[in-house]
């Protein structure tokens, strides 16, 4: 069966607290995806990546940077977390460019204190 | 602007039929797709529609009109483990997704 792993389901984090979101896939997926998804609004993107080394800003990359050393592997940092970052986060992965389905992790419920 | 519209919440009766609705505003389109999402978990792929039409899968059709920018999700002999959220995400111009806020779907017994 096809998977997104997120290292984290639960994270409580402090203001100013550098954080890293992580996120694996086994299905050897090109596309790989950073929402954050909040209550009353549609899932928002904040970075995503279609290779190795790559990246691109989604919607909402204020804040927030990326890292994919290796394809099957895609982190999110929050370089000092604040408390308007308080949310869930989900990682997302795809096979192709076009109009491929996602296959998602079950989220992290980030909470900035 | 792009824009996705579902109703926020909607409930259901057990063994019932309902049908999510989902108008788009995008610019370009390259199909609409549907995802369910129970409480805590990930959301998972549910249909994909390019061409105006119906299309079925088991309990489960979607349907679309490109011309009305409008599509639906169709739920039919509805069961408890169906409560879930309900997302219509629109495919743009450059096969960026526009997502909707959710239809939370509640299935009363």
């Amino acid at each position: 069966d096809v998977k997104v792993t997120q290292s984290s389901r639960y994270l409580v984090k402090r203001t100013g607290e550098k954080v890293f979101l992580e996120c694996v896939q086994d299905m050897d997926h090109e596309n790989m995806f950073w929402y954050r998804q909040d209550p009353g609004l549609g899932l928002r993107l904040i970075y995503f990546s279609y290779d190795v080394k790559m990246k691109e800003k989604g919607d909402i990359p204020e804040g927030y940077s990326v890292s994919r050393e290796k394809k099957e592997r895609f982190s999110l940092i929050l370089e000092s977390a604040s408390t308007n970052q308080t949310s869930m986060y989900l990682c997302a992965s795809s096979f192709g460019r076009e109009a491929e389905k996602l296959f998602f992790g079950s989220g992290t419920q980030l909470s900035v204190l | 602007g792009q824009n996705i519209d579902q109703p926020t919440e909607m409930t259901a009766t057990e063994g019932a039929i309902v049908q999510i609705n989902c108008t788009y505003q995008t610019s370009g389109f390259n199909g609409l797709f549907w995802y369910q999402q129970h409480a805590g978990e990930a959301p998972t792929f549910l249909s994909y529609n390019v061409l105006d039409g119906l299309e079925e899968k088991g309990r489960f059709s979607s349907f679309l009109s490109r011309s009305k920018g409008y599509s639906y999700l169709l739920l039919k002999e509805l069961q408890m483990k169906d409560s879930a959220s309900y997302l219509c995400a629109a495919l743009d111009s450059n096969y960026q997704l526009i997502w909707g806020a959710g239809t939370k779907l509640i299935i009363k017994p």
